[in-house]
């Protein structure tokens, strides 16, 4: 069964200091999402992975993949109270028929 | 394009009625996918929907059904309704194969009170 746990769940950050949040799943998976969701609105997608060694950057974000040890990582950096949000990172496989299995979310709170 | 649409945007529902979501899929996808995500929760997969046929279901009782139109549209059936059905019903549009990304919708926040 493929499984997904995040770390922290909450996380509360100081604006421009760096942080990184952990995702780790249980079997190999075909590819690794990260999206953003506000309070009370849907899924924004951030990033998606494929690749052992894939790495994506956009503006503060920076998200990574290492599929050996089945961990991605979210950096961010210079933290700006924009960012403020629920942070969830998903994995698919195409025998699971691409169905998306998200971890629990981090809610990251900057403050200024 | 209009991307992927929800309808309604809210509803408030008693326990034990009915209730029917609707989902407008991106243009050009044909593969519509449902997720629970109760409050504080990361989205729960429902079922998916493809060539009209139902695909694959997640750990979902059976009040929970849906149904694909030929314009790939989909509508997201609950009957029964308990308490704890309230949560946000998000719709997700894709096309099948390795290299395609699921698009949400806004997703429709039911309230059962």
């Amino acid at each position: 069964e493929l499984k997904v746990e995040q770390n922290p769940l909450f996380l509360s950050m100081q604006e421009g200091k760096n942080y990184t949040i952990y995702c780790n799943y249980s079997t190999t998976s075909d590819r690794l999402y990260w999206y953003r969701q506000d309070p009370g609105k849907s899924l924004e997608s951030l990033f998606v992975l494929l690749s052992n060694g894939a790495v994506k950057q956009e503006g503060r974000l920076m998200a990574s993949l290492d599929t050996k040890a089945r961990l991605s990582t979210l950096h961010i950096t210079a933290a700006v109270h924009d960012l403020s949000a629920t942070y969830f990172c998903a994995v698919d496989k195409r025998e699971y028929g691409n169905k998306l299995v998200f971890g629990a979310g981090t809610i990251l709170r900057v403050k200024s | 394009d209009a991307g992927v649409t929800q309808s309604p945007t809210h509803l408030i529902k008693t326990r034990g009625q009915q209730v029917t979501l609707r989902c407008s899929p991106k243009s050009g996808h044909d593969t519509v996918s449902w997720y629970q995500q109760a409050l504080g929760q990361g989205p729960q997969f429902i079922f998916q929907y493809y060539e009209e046929e139902e695909r694959q279901r997640g750990n979902f009782p059976d009040r929970f059904s849906g149904h694909q139109f030929p314009n790939y549209s989909s509508e997201l059936n609950v009957n029964a309704l308990l308490l704890g059905d309230s949560a946000l019903y998000l719709c997700a549009s894709s096309t099948p194969g390795v290299n395609t990304e699921a698009f949400f919708g806004q997703g429709t926040r039911l309230t059962v009170v």
